[in-house]
């Protein structure tokens, strides 16, 4: 069965200081991993995705995420954290090899940057 | 370019009514998923839709239902509403052939169930 494990609810860092969000999963086969971001009463918004490739994946808003096979992680990271950066994110995995969108999403992780 | 819209915004059934749920997915875009999201959770997935028959299901009851209409656009229904099916419900959409691009998503619809 796919599942994702995201360990912190909550993770506090300064602006302008590096932040890391941590994700685990699990799954049968190929991972197709991503990264969303939920404001306040809004749907979730695309960061970025890992299909295949380079370990080391960039997206939106100057965030990235690295993909640890060995590790079953895919951290989501950003080199200088923003107080707009506020908000809370969803990692989430798809098997490759089932077809289909059924895609399985962390509990999610609260940023806080503080100004 | 309208992304995907979802109507109504807000909704409040008591226990034991019924619910109909509506979305329009991005233009160019023919499979359309249902997402639960309970109150500081992660969503949850409902069920997948793609020419117009459910293709995907996820662990919930046959009280949810949906259906694709011929332009792409959903409904998700709720038989004897329950408190726990309070939530905001996500559409989500995609297309088909194009497997590992992501899904996106509306901005929900909040349902409280008194």
């Amino acid at each position: 069965a796919q599942s994702v494990a995201q360990p912190e609810d909550q993770v506090n860092v300064a602006e302008g200081n590096p932040l890391t969000v941590k994700c685990t999963y699990s799954v049968s086969g190929n991972p197709y991993l991503f990264w969303y971001v939920q404001y306040p009463n809004r749907g979730l918004q695309f960061l970025l995705k890992y299909i295949t490739g380079d370990n080391l994946v960039k997206g939106s808003y100057g965030f990235e995420a690295e993909f640890n096979k060995s590790q079953t992680s895919f951290h989501l990271k950003k080199p200088s954290a923003l107080v707009s950066d506020s908000a809370l994110y969803f990692c989430a995995v798809r098997a490759s090899n089932t077809g289909g969108f059924k895609t399985i999403f962390g509990a999610g992780t609260r940023l806080f940057v503080k100004a | 370019d309208a992304g995907v819209t979802q109507s109504p915004t807000h909704l409040i059934k008591t226990r034991g009514q019924q619910v109909t749920l509506r979305c329009s997915p991005k233009s160019g875009h023919d499979t359309v998923s249902w997402y639960q999201q309970a109150l500081g959770q992660g969503p949850q997935f409902i069920f997948q839709y793609y020419e117009e028959e459910e293709r995907q299901r996820g662990n919930f009851p046959d009280r949810f239902s949906g259906h694709q209409f011929p332009n792409y656009s959903s409904e998700l229904n709720v038989n004897a509403l329950l408190l726990g099916d309070s939530a905001l419900y996500l559409c989500a959409s995609s297309w088909r052939l194009a497997g590992t691009n992501e899904q996106f998503f509306g901005p929900g619809t909040r349902l409280t169930v008194l």
